[in-house]
């Protein structure tokens, strides 16, 4: 099946700074890229997502950018604040299910 | 705004027992799904439902594992013989339009988290 490859495992930034989080996948027919983060017990909620047919996407402080030939796509948050620390999970869509990568923990230092 | 609820939150059960997790949809939701999430590790699918039928499932979802949608709202899964490695925090989704997760947000219950004792 497919694989995501999701880095850095951890990530600790401090309050105001930018994060980056990166996935990269094999599966070239995947069109659909959700972000989710997901806060200490709770469920994933989406934050963002992206289509393959465009390669760049802003909501606020979070962006997500896609590169379909490199098969890559990034997280990108900026002007970090304390409540943003959370796992964050990359996702594509393949077949009709969602394969998650293995989880980026953000935490960020006031 | 609709949610996905799952019941029971929280499930202790000796191993070799039977669980039965419980979920309700989004009412107008096509799609369900039971996904699995081990603490501390990603979130992992198990299977997918459509049209009352099961539309793909993972290895990990083996004969222990069963899903049903009884009564037009409720959507199941049951394992049937639990093991010390099925605890772990199960999650239901569903999502609305036809096609799949790829033309829609997944939208995720809260959760029940098994312990196997």
């Amino acid at each position: 099946g497919e694989n995501v490859e999701q880095h850095p495992s951890t990530l600790s930034v401090q309050e105001g700074d930018s994060a980056v989080i990166k996935c990269t996948y094999s599966d070239s027919a995947s069109n659909y890229f959700p972000w989710y983060k997901q806060e200490l017990g709770k469920r994933p909620q989406l934050i963002i997502d992206i289509r393959s047919n465009v390669g760049e996407k802003k909501d606020q402080r979070i962006a997500v950018t896609l590169n379909k030939t490199a098969k890559h796509f990034s997280l990108h948050i900026t002007e970090t604040q304390p409540e943003d620390s959370a796992v964050y999970f990359c996702a594509l869509e393949y077949g009709n299910k969602l394969v998650f990568g293995a989880g980026t923990i953000l935490r960020v230092k006031s | 705004e609709p949610e996905v609820t799952q019941t029971p939150s929280h499930q202790v059960t000796q191993m070799g027992q039977e669980v039965i997790l419980r979920c309700v949809p989004i009412s107008n939701h096509l799609y369900f799904y039971w996904y699995r999430q081990i603490l501390g590790q990603k979130v992992e699918f198990l299977v997918s439902f459509y049209n009352n039928e099961i539309s793909e499932k993972s290895e990990i979802f083996d004969d222990q594992f069963s899903v049903e949608r009884p009564d037009g709202s409720n959507f199941t899964l049951k394992i049937r013989s639990t093991k010390l490695e099925d605890s772990a925090m199960y999650f239901c989704a569903s999502t609305g339009l036809a096609g799949g997760a790829n033309t829609g947000e997944l939208f995720f219950g809260e959760g029940s988290r098994l312990t196997v004792l």
